[in-house]
């Protein structure tokens, strides 16, 4: 089994639309939670951090259910210039304060006109 | 700011020989780290530099990858020989520690480079 399973898509959405990603992880030892974005032939960059409380960035909502080790990231009116793959990420510590980012196989959102 | 920056961008080499590829952090990272994604698969963790010193090696594939960063600054990936199931995109990113509340020392966002496009054929 993975340690951070995401369906991999691609998720296909028109212009304007509400699309939701989800994610598990498997290491309950797991501390910090993030959304990646990476387009095509790029580096993956941070969207956003995900605390338990939920938060929101503009039309990015990320929740995080330590319980059910559960991740979400909801886009809201998407846009075009949001089509990408969006990579789950967790940081597992393994000593002290040295820490190792685990991924997931990313999920592909293509949105359309 | 000048961010994460990898050399080659692209490499491409016969399966035997030897390549090296270069990373260097943010300024006033202590954090480096080394990543690989493969064909088809997710991106997984190499190794974890803090300055000099391996912090954890875990995920180097065998002992034809050697992995230094003399000086701390920036570091070196050495893969010799080369086999053609080391052909994938290979990132560095950095981090920096910072004191949270009460102290507690904590990492800050790690920042990709570019990435280096590595096939062995």
């Amino acid at each position: 089994r993975k340690e951070v399973e995401q369906d991999p898509g691609p998720f296909n959405v028109p212009e304007g639309a509400t699309v939701a990603f989800n994610c598990t992880y498997s290491n309950s030892a797991s501390q910090s939670f993030f959304w990646y974005r990476q387009d095509c032939r790029k580096e993956p960059k941070l969207l956003m951090s995900v605390y338990s409380s939920g938060n929101e960035d503009g039309r990015f909502t990320a929740q995080l259910n330590r319980a059910s080790q559960y991740i979400s990231l909801l886009i809201r009116d998407s846009k075009l210039s949001d089509s990408a793959t969006y990579l789950c990420v967790v940081n597992s510590p393994h000593s002290g304060t040295a820490s190792k980012l685990t991924f997931g196989t990313g999920t592909r959102l293509q949105v359309t006109l | 700011e000048a961010g994460v920056t990898q050399f080659p961008s692209h490499s491409v080499i016969e399966k035997g020989q030897t390549v090296t590829l270069r990373c260097d952090p943010i300024s006033g990272h202590d954090n480096l780290y080394w990543y690989r994604r493969v064909m088809g698969k997710e991106i997984k963790f190499l190794l974890h530099f803090v300055k000099e010193s391996k912090q954890d090696e875990s995920g180097m594939p065998n002992n034809r990858f050697l992995a230094e960063r003399t000086g701390g600054t920036y570091s070196t990936l050495k893969v010799q020989p080369a086999e053609l199931e080391d052909s994938g995109v290979y990132f560095c990113a950095s981090s920096q520690d910072k004191f949270g509340d009460w102290t507690r020392l904590y990492q800050e966002t790690q920042y990709f480079g570019p990435g280096t496009r590595l096939l062995v054929l």
